[in-house]
């Protein structure tokens, strides 16, 4: 079964600075791995996609990187800002079937 | 297009009562699933509709049961509501062969 863990549970780090979240997934037969981005009472918004074949993606300030061989994906976030406060979750796709195993996430404050 | 929504957005129910959530999507989406998340527990997948017609369990499917009505709607059922499915419900829906999942706003849904 697999399981996917999310470090730190949260984070506070001034503007401007360069940040990075880890997740890491016990099964390394993914296929494939989802961030998602949610606001307070708000639903989950798709941040990136990386597929079982690639190493990486990349979204204006924010690139992910996979790496199946060690279970653990980074999404790396340039240059913050206040607006990108918000809790940050990993997902591990382990089927074609597209069902998601979720991480508990990592929370975001980026202070002025 | 309005994405992925979900009716209705708050709900509160006595013990023993029973409700459909709804959810439909407007981007001709195969796959449909059905989560709830709790403080501590993450993201867990209930249900999931592959494609029009089917429909399997996921992680924790006891007490409720789904209908994919047809390829734009997926509902979840609470046939005898218990406090323990107090939660926020949300819907999710993916286009075959490109893995990225789109999420409803949710449904947060007391049991008292």
């Amino acid at each position: 079964k697999q399981e996917v863990t999310q470090i730190p549970a949260a984070l506070s780090v001034p503007e401007g600075e360069n940040l990075v979240l880890n997740c890491s997934f016990t099964d390394s037969a993914i296929y494939n791995l989802q961030w998602f981005r949610q606001d307070p009472g708000k639903g989950l918004t798709s941040l990136l996609l990386i597929q079982s074949s690639q190493r990486e993606q990349t979204s204006g300030r924010l690139n992910a990187s996979l790496d199946k061989s060690s279970g653990r994906s980074t999404l790396y976030i340039a240059a913050s800002q206040p607006g990108d406060s918000a809790t940050y979750l990993c997902a591990g796709g382990g089927t074609s079937y597209g069902k998601l195993t979720f991480g508990q996430g990592t929370i975001l404050t980026v202070h002025p | 297009n309005a994405g992925v929504t979900q009716t209705p957005k708050f709900q509160v129910l006595k013990t023993g009562q029973s409700m459909t959530l709804q959810c439909a999507q407007d981007m001709n989406h195969n796959s449909m699933y059905w989560y709830r998340q709790d403080p501590g527990m993450g993201l867990r997948l209930i249900y999931y509709s592959a494609s029009e017609g089917t429909t399997d369990k996921g992680e924790v499917p006891n007490g409720y049961n789904v209908s994919r009505l047809n390829k734009r709607e997926f509902s979840l059922r609470l046939e005898s509501a218990a406090p323990s499915q107090t939660s926020v419900y949300f819907c999710a829906s993916r286009l075959a062969g490109v893995s990225e999942q789109f999420f409803g706003p949710g449904t947060r849904l007391t049991v008292l």
